[in-house]
């Protein structure tokens, strides 16, 4: 079973739309990383969190600890936000476990 | 804004060659970790460096894998004799403290031929 996991696997949404993509995991951490990787492979943090929400232009990122969740949101998507969204959590070390990510496709 | 760098971007070589990838981290960041993604799989962790030392390293890493940070600037990756199955992106990430955001360099790929 994977300590992380991530829904849904792929999404494709039209510009504009709002956009949830879902973690869960099942071990304790200390704080949780959301990442943007694009197709030429470079991976982008986009948030590390510990509780509570954090916001960044379009993307809002949560995370309920008691419940091991965490969600991305994008308002207003566009088609620049396609891209694949990883999340990975800092457990008792400070390595990163990741998700096998979200692929978002957004449509003119 | 201060990057991770590395270098090279792409690396192609012959099975038994040895390889060394290199990683320049953001300027007053202690630690320093390398992961891997091979093709169409998930991101997984290599090993985590601290004050010149491996901190933490995973199954992968096993003896064909050492790292070091020979003049301490470059953080550097060494295969001494690569197999087919590392072919991968090899990631360089760096932190300011041990539980702080880490922040990716853009990646190495490795093709063994």
């Amino acid at each position: 079973k994977n300590e992380v996991e991530q829904s849904p696997q792929n999404l494709t949404a039209q510009e504009g739309e709002f956009i949830t993509i879902n973690c869960s995991y099942s071990v304790g951490i200390s704080a949780l990383h959301w990442l943007q990787q694009h197709p030429g492979g470079g991976i982008v943090s986009l948030f590390m969190l510990s509780s509570g929400k954090k916001k960044h232009g379009r993307l809002i990122a949560t995370i309920n600890i008691q419940e091991k969740h965490s969600s991305l949101h994008i308002t207003a998507s566009h088609p620049r936000d396609s891209a694949v969204y990883i999340c990975a959590v800092m457990a008792n070390t400070d390595k990163l476990i990741f998700g096998t990510g979200t692929r978002l496709q957004v449509f003119p | 804004e201060p990057e991770v760098t590395q270098t090279p971007s792409h690396q192609v070589t012959q099975m038994g060659q040895e390889v060394i990838l290199r990683c320049v981290p953001i300027s007053n960041h202690l630690y320093f970790y390398w992961y891997r993604q091979i093709l169409g799989q998930k991101v997984e962790f290599l090993v985590s460096f601290y004050n010149n030392e491996i901190s933490e390293k995973s199954e992968i890493f096993d003896d064909q894998f050492s790292v070091e940070r020979p003049d301490g600037s470059n953080f550097t990756l060494k295969i001494r004799s690569t197999k087919l199955e590392d072919s991968a992106m090899y990631f360089c990430a760096t932190a300011q403290g041990r539980n702080n955001e880490q922040f990716f360099g853009p990646g190495t790929r490795l093709t063994v031929l």
